[in-house]
């Protein structure tokens, strides 16, 4: 089974300066997805960024930015420029490829930001 | 596009008693999810819909969980019998087929 490990319960940066969250996964697939959510408090989660295991290029989506390690299995978020707006708990997640669907979610790190 | 919606929000009920959830997926999204987050963890996959077919059930979906898509719009999920152990965030998310799974807000259960 696939699991998704997020080693850092809670994380803080300040504002403007740049913070990098951890995420490992187990999987003896080739093919599959990889996610980070951004769940602010009492706010439905959202999709911060995506990457297919097939690309070696990182993703990347304005302040954000992933570390894809494929050997490694490591898949870390950095966000750059950090703003209020950032803090929420962030969860990593994985998919298989092909018609598989489900999301495999790690247990997330609530990043804080301080003014 | 309105988004996923989900309700009740909170839902208090004591040991015992049934309840229902409603999710409204985004509206031409054919697939639909389920998960559950309890606190301090990530949502677990507990069931997928396809249209209006029910493809797979996770193994934390008990007997005391059942739930359905009636003509692939909407669905409902219903625990019966609810236990301390239910109470957690109940969150349904639709896609249209492989994309991107847009999540609702949660309905909270909190069982007494």
């Amino acid at each position: 089974a696939q699991t998704v490990t997020q080693s850092q319960p809670e994380m803080s940066v300040q504002e403007a300066e740049t913070v990098t969250l951890s995420c490992t996964y187990d999987t003896s697939e080739s093919d599959y997805y990889l996610f980070w959510y951004k769940q602010p408090p009492s706010r439905q989660m959202i999709l911060v960024i995506r990457q297919e295991a097939y690309k070696q290029q990182n993703a990347t989506e304005n302040r954000f930015s992933v570390n894809f390690q494929k050997a490694a299995k490591s898949f870390s978020l950095k966000i750059s420029d950090s703003q209020l707006g950032d803090a929420a708990m962030y969860f990593c997640a994985y998919r298989r490829g092909g018609s598989n669907y489900k999301l495999t979610f790690g247990k997330g790190t609530l990043l804080t930001v301080n003014p | 596009d309105t988004g996923v919606s989900q309700n009740p929000r909170h839902k208090i009920t004591k040991r015992g008693q049934n309840v229902t959830f409603r999710c409204d997926p985004i509206s031409e999204h054919n697939r639909l999810y389920w998960y559950r987050q309890t606190l301090g963890q990530g949502p677990e996959f507990l069931t997928y819909f396809q249209n209006e077919a029910q493809l797979e059930k996770s193994r934390l979906l008990s007997d005391r969980f059942s739930a359905e898509r009636p003509k692939g719009s909407f669905s409902t999920l219903e625990i019966q019998r609810t236990e301390q152990g239910d109470s957690a965030m109940y969150l349904c998310a639709s896609s249209r087929g492989l994309n991107e799974q847009y999540f609702g807000p949660g309905t909270r259960l909190t069982v007494t």
